[in-house]
């Protein structure tokens, strides 16, 4: 079964720090992979994803992610924290078997916080 | 400002009443989505639908009743919700269903849902 883990349930970062929220999966054959931002009180916003070609995929608001086939990770990262980064983040994968392909398979979402 | 669309952003009511949940994209994506997102956890999904058809139901309570009526909208018919229905609900849209260019699923920013 394909599943997506994310260890930690909170990041705490400072302003200007770089920050790196975690991200591991397990699929049966090549992984299609997504990072969704949710801020307070809205709905989940995309990032970026990976489905092929080079292991560091940037994406929006300056967040960048590094695939790792070996790990089977897909953190995400952004040199700079702001305090505006505070929120939500959830690592999906495509469900690609069966009856459920096009399925998203959502991480449990991590909280990250930056403070000033 | 999120393409999708869904009103009302807010919707108490009684376990006896009948409500609607709209969603509206413009896009022309061929899939939407329906989910439940409990707080601080991912959403569930619950519906989708592909082609103005319905293709996925996640074993969702006939309390919940989807409609397609056009490619641009979706609705979600309510009627005897249970307390523990109490959530936000989330309207997603993407181009294509089995979408093999693995574009991303576009989110609403949701509807909250209080059952008294």
């Amino acid at each position: 079964a394909q599943s997506v883990a994310q260890p930690e349930d909170q990041v705490n970062v400072a302003e200007g720090n770089p920050l790196t929220v975690k991200c591991t999966y397990s699929v049966s054959g090549n992984p299609y992979l997504f990072w969704y931002v949710q801020y307070p009180n809205r709905g989940l916003q995309f990032l970026l994803k990976y489905i092929t070609g080079d292991n560091l995929v940037k994406g929006s608001y300056g967040f960048e992610a590094e695939f790792n086939k070996s790990q089977t990770s897909f953190h995400l990262k952004k040199p700079s924290a702001l305090v505006s980064d505070s929120a939500l983040y959830f690592c999906a994968v495509r469900d690609m078997s069966g009856g459920s392909q096009g399925n998203l398979i959502f991480g449990k979402g991590t909280k990250l916080s930056v403070k000033p | 400002d999120t393409e999708v669309t869904q009103t009302p952003k807010h919707l108490v009511m009684g376990m006896t009443n009948k409500k609607s949940l709209k969603c509206e994209q413009h896009m022309g994506h061929r899939a939407m989505y329906w989910y439940k997102q409990k707080a601080k956890k991912p959403p569930e999904l619950m519906f989708v639908y592909s082609y103005e058809k319905l293709s996925i139901n996640e074993s969702v309570p006939s309390r919940f009743s989807p409609e397609c009526p056009n490619s641009s909208l979706l609705n979600l018919h309510l009627h005897a919700l249970q307390p523990e229905d109490s959530a936000l609900y989330l309207c997603a849209s993407s181009q294509e269903f089995k979408d093999y260019s693995n574009q991303p699923q576009h989110f609403g920013d949701g509807t909250r849902l209080s059952i008294l």
